[in-house]
């Protein structure tokens, strides 16, 4: 089945440090990826929709200057948080769709931890 | 606005007993699709199911069946012989077609505990 990649699994750095998260469809092209994050307990709250070689499309109240996000290829999107503040501790995790009748399908997501 | 309800936010089943977690949605698309999620503790996201609006028959996979009965908004989960494994929080989702692309939101989940 189709797999996606996430890396790192697991962050623990300084306040002000910006940060970048990878998310890579390994055996198929994804045209559209996700970036979500979620807190404790809580459900996945939508971030912002990749689309491969355009600009992201950002929920309401997510700061884009805040979370970049970078579709560069049909097959890797890119979340850095810059500037990561304790308040920026989450647990972030991506999908990607190949077409519409297609589920999507997660990385394993990023531990966040910002001291 | 697009919604999805999951009110049960605890369920406990007996293992080897059926279990049924509840979702209901709000939309006012003709053209949708349903998800159900599970999310062990370890984060990672692992898909059960998808039962699209236009699909006829409840969509079956192994121990989990979707009853999707669309006059209700409603498209509940249930997971039969439940095992210990299935500990883990399920997550309802629907996907809606947005300005020539697709976006899914996520109900709050529920936390489902199988006893011994």
């Amino acid at each position: 089945g189709a797999v996606v990649s996430q890396h790192p699994s697991w962050v623990i750095c300084k306040s002000g440090t910006s940060v970048k998260i990878e998310c890579r469809s390994l055996d198929f092209q994804a045209t559209t990826m996700f970036w979500y994050r979620q807190f404790p307990k809580q459900s996945l709250m939508l971030m912002a929709t990749s689309n491969e070689g355009s600009k992201a499309t950002y929920e309401q109240g997510v700061e884009k200057d805040k979370f970049l996000i970078n579709h560069a290829s049909l097959t890797l999107s890119t979340l850095t948080v810059t500037s990561a503040h304790p308040e920026d501790s989450s647990f972030y995790i991506c999908s990607a769709e190949g077409t519409a009748d297609q589920p999507q399908h997660f990385g394993d997501g990023t531990r966040l931890s910002i001291l | 606005a697009q919604k999805i309800t999951q009110t049960q936010p605890g369920m406990f089943v007996q293992e080897k007993e059926a279990v049924t977690l509840d979702c209901t949605y709000d939309t006012s698309d003709q053209s949708y699709g349903l998800f159900w999620y599970k999310q062990p503790s370890s984060g990672e996201m692992i898909f059960l199911i998808y039962q699209g609006s236009y699909d006829e028959q409840n969509a079956t996979e192994g121990r989990y069946s979707l009853n999707f009965q669309k006059a209700r908004k409603s498209a509940n989960l249930v997971i039969s012989a439940s095992q210990l494994g299935d500990s883990a929080m399920y997550f309802c989702a629907m996907r809606e077609g947005r300005g020539g692309g697709f976006k899914t939101i996520f109900g709050a989940g529920t936390r489902l505990f199988v006893k011994a």
